[in-house]
């Protein structure tokens, strides 16, 4: 079955960068965008960005361009989402989803940045 | 950037019918937004209801239906169950622009 699972959660530094992981399956990967949207704790869901299925085009919210980066690996069937310069605002649980049009979700990454 | 509202909650009895709505500051919701409506759980996951204004997907139940009503999008669940009980997320996209997430409905089946 179609499945996006994403790596473990993350405890950082401020200051410093995540890399969170999401590999597919159960689909032909390079067919799909994928997408990355973020969530802050007892707040609502933020888009981040998109990279489509030729994994050479992005495109990022306007808020995280300069921060994050999203690429692709197709020998493995998984996309990353880079985040950079963290800060304690970017504590969240961050999600892949595919799309378009967006249809399966990732479970999600806990990612927490404290001192 | 454009901001989209939702209700911040609602109520519904059980077996009733609700109407959520996701507007933009920018002006009419129209097909062009291709609006999108996703429904969250505590501690789970986004799961998609509703793509380009009004199309399901397999898994979702028949009591939910979208549409653009009065220049908003919009989510009707008719016949409401005490597990719809979630927070609604709308996203609208913007030609040129990124997608932006409404903030959210909270409701209560009650």
């Amino acid at each position: 079955q179609v499945q996006l699972v994403q790596s473990g959660a993350e405890v950082k530094k401020p200051g410093a960068s995540v890399k969170v992981s999401c590999k597919a399956s159960g689909y032909t990967f390079t067919r799909y965008y994928m997408h990355w949207v973020r969530q802050a704790p007892g707040q609502g869901l933020e888009w981040m960005g998109i990279i489509k299925s030729s994994g050479d085009s992005t495109s990022y919210a306007q808020k995280f361009q300069g921060r994050v980066t999203m690429t692709r690996d197709t020998s493995t069937n998984t996309v990353y989402m880079e985040l950079s310069s963290l800060r304690s605002e970017d504590t969240a649980v961050y999600y892949c989803a595919r799309g378009n049009p967006v249809d399966i979700w990732g479970q999600g990454t806990m990612v927490t940045v404290s001192s | 950037q454009a901001v989209v509202t939702q209700e911040p909650s609602l109520t519904v009895s059980p077996g009733g019918t609700v109407t959520l709505t996701c507007g933009s500051s920018t002006g009419a919701v129209t097909s062009g937004h291709y609006p999108y409506w996703f429904q969250q759980k505590p501690g789970q996951a986004p799961r998609t209801l509703i793509y380009d204004t009004s199309n399901k997907h397999s898994w979702t139940p028949a009591r939910f239906s979208g549409s653009l009503l009065g220049g908003k999008g919009a989510l009707t669940l008719s016949g409401a169950q005490p597990e719809d009980e979630a927070e609604y997320y709308c996203l609208l996209s913007y030609s040129g622009a990124r997608p932006v997430f409404g903030g959210g409905t909270k409701l209560t089946v009650l």
